[in-house]
Parts: structure tokens; sequence; C-alpha cells
């Protein structure tokens, strides 16, 4: 059974800082995915990451994969008051038939504090 | 209008009733899921349709009845559902393997308390 651990699950940062959330996961994949949760909505997709060493880079954000490893990792630059959110990786199993099975961690609950 | 769209956003039920989510994706996709989205809990796969074939079960009570009667529509029926059954439900779509990068589209949700 695929298993995804996020840590820290509760981070509060203050403005300007930096810091690095981890994503592990316990069988072998070569896709994850980061989503960002904000309260009362639904999962925006961040980054798409599709083979060992990729990293994707979005404004204050960027993420990377090391299949080798089975880690992820967030990394947040400089942050700001609107990167307070709840972010989510998952981990692709696939199902028969072709289809997505996405397995989620439990969430790194973000808040930058002025 | 948004990809993928979910009613009603917000539902109260008795144990007794039965009730349906509705799931309509616009993104042309053809797999749509079903998830469960708890406090302090991950979120957990219900179901999953894939050409309008259901694919994957994750031992779900039979209270929760899935229908996907089109590739752009998917329901969840619900009947003689207990209190912890209140959650966040979210539904999500995706291409079919192979001509996409596996990325899930969520709806905003149906949040459900059962009384």
């Amino acid at each position: 059974e695929l298993k995804v651990e996020q840590n820290p699950l509760f981070l509060s940062m203050q403005e300007g800082k930096n810091y690095t959330i981890y994503c592990n996961y316990s069988t072998t994949s070569d896709r994850l995915y980061w989503y960002r949760q904000d309260p009362g909505k639904s999962l925006e997709s961040l980054f798409v990451l599709l083979s060992n060493g990729a990293v994707k880079q979005e404004g204050r954000l960027m993420a990377s994969l090391d299949t080798k490893a089975r880690l992820s990792t967030l990394h947040i630059t400089a942050a700001v008051h609107d990167l307070s959110a709840t972010y989510f990786c998952a981990v692709d199993m696939h199902t028969q038939g072709g289809s997505e099975k996405l397995v989620f961690g439990k969430g790194t609950k973000l808040t930058v504090n002025p | 209008e948004t990809g993928v769209t979910q009613t009603p956003r917000h539902l109260v039920m008795g144990m007794t009733n039965k009730k349906s989510l509705k799931c309509e994706q616009h993104l042309g996709h053809n797999a749509m899921y079903w998830y469960k989205q708890s406090a302090k809990k991950p979120l957990e796969l219900m179901f999953v349709y894939s050409l309008e074939e259901r694919v994957e079960n994750n031992s779900v009570p039979s209270r929760f009845s899935p229908e996907c009667p089109n590739s752009s529509h998917l329901f969840l029926h619900l009947h003689t559902l207990q209190p912890e059954d209140s959650a966040l439900y979210l539904c999500a779509s995706s291409p079919r393997q192979g001509g996409g990068t596996g990325e899930l589209f969520f709806g905003e949700g149906s949040r459900l308390t059962v009384l």
C-alpha cells in the first residue's frame, strides 16, 4: 500500500522567510503532484512532476522530485501572506483501465504572518 | 463556466434520507473520480470511472452508490448515512492515461453534514 507523508503538517512563518515542505512516499512512482487548497475551496493544481530530477518553478514556489529517494520538496522563497493555504502532495499509482489513482498526503497548513 | 462543477455545494441530511451529489465536467475528459475529505485525514479516493466503467472501488460502504451515465457526468447517491460520513466530497476528472499528465482537475466540492 502506497503511503505519502508530508512534513511539517503545520507551518507558521514570517513574511520574507524561506522554508521547505517535504513529501516522502513509500513505493515506486514517477509522477508526483502538488496542489493548493484555500479554506472552503477546491484543490488547485500547482505542479506536475513527471520524472526523476524534475524541477518546476512558479513565482515564489519551486518543486522538485527525486524518484530514487522517493522524495519531493516544495520550497518557498521570501514568503508573502497570499501563500497562506494548505499544500498537498499526491503520488500517482495508476489504475487498471488507464485512469489515475492519486494518493494524497495529509497536507501542510501554511500560515504566513506579517 | 468552470471545468468541474459540483452540486449542491452544501447538503444537510438526516440518517434516513436519500440524496444525491452531482458532478459535471466540461473538459472533455474520460475519467472521473470521487474523493472524500474529512477533517484531520488525507483525501480518500472512493471511486474511479474510466470511460464510464467503474475501475476502482476503495472498500467504500454500500450506503454510497456511484453512477456515471456518460463521460461528463458523475453522481454519488447517498442512503442511510452515518454522522461520520459528514465531510467534503470532491469530484475530479482527468484525461485518460496516455493523453495527459495524469493531473486531476477538481470541483469545488459538496459539503455534506449528516445529522
